[in-house]
């Protein structure tokens, strides 16, 4: 089995304020996702990498930015934390096409 | 708006009925997954069914898939507390890694 750790667990952060969260991972997965989850809501694909070299962006990708350091870690960074992006932010690792998804417990993020 | 940007459905019966959920996508895909989220952890995968399946079982659930319609369903026969979660449907496209997430059914199980 493997684990998927996200730092922090809580940011709080100001309006404006560039914030920067981090994931690992040691499934030796190769494909690694960002998604956002508003309290209540489904979960929306911000960035996902199919491999270590790789980036794509998904359907939120506005207002964010992620690097794939390394085959283990994917970062994604908030480039200009907004109230309206409040939220819980699950990172995601897969083994390949087609198949089962692992993932992290979640950053909660609050900007004030 | 988006898949996925809806407010969760949410459905309650007691213990003991049957239930089903259903999932309707635009793209499409290879796979369909349904996965249950515990309040305060990511969603787990519960059963994935692939686009050459109609049905799929893992002990008291049932997936199925018409991919003719787009369209998939999860039913939970004799449904226990513990079935209490939150339960999404996702697909992940024609080139397999892009998965995306419907919009949810919070189903709440009462004794």
């Amino acid at each position: 089995g493997g684990i998927i750790t996200q730092t922090p667990k809580f940011l709080i952060g100001q309006e404006g304020q560039k914030l920067t969260l981090k994931c690992q991972q040691n499934f030796n997965h190769d494909t690694m996702y960002w998604y956002r989850q508003d309290s209540g809501k489904g979960l929306r694909l911000i960035y996902y990498s199919i491999t270590e070299n790789d980036l794509q962006k998904g359907d939120l990708s506005e207002g964010y930015d992620a690097s794939r350091e390394k085959k283990s870690s994917f970062s994604l960074t908030v480039t200009s934390a907004q109230k309206n992006e409040m939220a819980v932010f699950l990172c995601a690792s897969s083994p390949g096409q087609n198949t089962e998804v692992f993932f992290g417990k979640g950053t909660r993020l609050t900007v004030v | 708006s988006q898949w996925g940007e809806e407010n969760l459905q949410a459905l309650s019966i007691q213990e003991g009925e049957d239930v089903t959920m259903n999932c309707s996508y635009k793209t499409y895909t290879t796979v369909v997954h349904w996965y249950r989220q515990d309040s305060g952890r990511g969603p787990a995968l519960i059963i994935l069914i692939r686009s050459n399946e109609r049905e799929k079982r893992s002990g008291r659930l049932r997936a199925t898939l018409d991919t003719s319609s787009q369209s998939s369903s999860l039913s939970i026969t004799a449904a226990q507390c513990e079935d209490t979660a939150v339960y999404f449907c996702a697909t992940d496209g024609a080139g397999g890694y892009k998965v995306v997430f419907g919009s949810g059914t919070r189903l709440l199980v009462s004794p």
